[in-house]
C-alpha cells in the first residue's frame, strides 16, 4: 500500500530564516506530487505540482520554491520566510492505477513564522 | 478556469439529524472529476469520493450519499443520521489539467452536537 510522509509536523521559524519542508511517498512510482497551503480560514491553495523528477510547475508567484530531486521526494523551500508564509502545508500525490485523478494527502506541516 | 463554491460556511446539527452539504462547480472541461474530502481537527485531508463527469448515478456508502446533477453543476453530499465523529471541515473539489490539479471550495465546517 502507499503512504505519504511529511516532516516536520510543526515548525516555528523567525522572519527571514530559510525553510525546507520534505514530503516522501512510499509504495508507488512516478507519482504526480503537489504542495498546497492552507491559511487561516480554511481555503486550500495549490502552490506547486510535479509530474516527474526535476519538473516543477508553479501556480502562484511567491516567496517559495519547490524541487523534486528523486522520484518520490518533493521539497518545499524558501530562502527568507515572511510572516505571510505562516500556514498549514499539505503535500499530496496522485497516480494510483485506475484512479489517476485522486489525490491523497499527507499529515501536513504547521508553519508559524514569527 | 475552474471554480468551486461551497456557500455554507458553517453548519451545526444535533446528532442523528441528516445534513446536506452543497457544492456548485464551474469548469470549461468536458471531462472532469469531482471530489469530496474530509478534514478532521487533526488537519489531514481524507479522501471520501471521486465522481467522473460522465457518471451521474448517485452513490451511497453507508451513511454517506452523493447527488451529482450535471444540469445544475452541483455535487451535493448528504450525511444520514449524523454522528459527533462527523464533525469536520468538508471540501468539494474539481480536477483539471494534465497534472490533474485540484481546485477546492472554501470548505464547510460541520459541527454535530451530542
Amino acid at each position: 500500500s502507499q503512504t505519504i510522509h511529511q516532516w516536520p509536523a510543526t515548525l516555528v521559524q523567525p522572519v527571514g530564516s530559510p525553510l525546507s519542508l520534505e514530503c516522501t511517498v512510499e509504495g508507488t512510482s512516478n507519482p504526480n506530487l503537489y504542495w498546497y497551503r492552507q491559511a487561516a480560514g480554511r481555503g486550500l491553495q495549490l502552490l506547486f505540482y510535479s509530474v516527474g523528477i526535476g519538473q516543477i510547475s508553479s501556480e502562484v508567484p511567491q516567496n517559495l520554491s519547490a524541487s523534486r530531486p528523486q522520484d518520490r521526494q518533493f521539497i518545499l523551500s524558501s530562502k527568507k520566510l515572511l510572516l505571510s508564509d505562516s500556514g498549514f502545508y499539505l503535500c499530496a500525490w496522485s497516480g494510483l492505477a485506475g484512479e489517476e485523478d485522486t489525490q491523497y494527502f499527507g499529515p501536513g506541516t504547521r508553519l508559524t513564522v514569527l | 478556469a475552474q471554480k468551486v463554491t461551497q456557500a455554507q460556511t458553517e453548519i451545526s446539527v444535533v446528532e442523528k439529524e441528516d445534513v446536506t452539504l452543497d457544492c456548485v462547480y464551474e469548469t470549461r472541461d468536458t471531462t472532469y472529476y469531482l471530489f469530496w474530502y474530509k478534514q478532521p481537527p487533526s488537519g489531514e485531508l481524507v479522501f471520501l469520493i471521486r465522481r467522473n463527469s460522465f457518471d451521474e448515478q448517485n452513490e451511497i456508502s453507508g451513511r454517506y450519499s452523493w447527488n451529482f446533477q450535471k444540469s445544475t453543476s452541483s455535487f451535493n453530499f448528504t450525511i444520514t443520521a449524523s454522528q459527533v465523529v462527523d464533525s469536520a471541515v468538508y471540501f468539494c473539489a474539481v480536477s483539471s489539467g494534465s497534472a490533474r490539479q485540484l481546485t477546492f471550495g472554501s470548505g464547510t465546517q460541520l459541527t454535530v452536537l451530542p
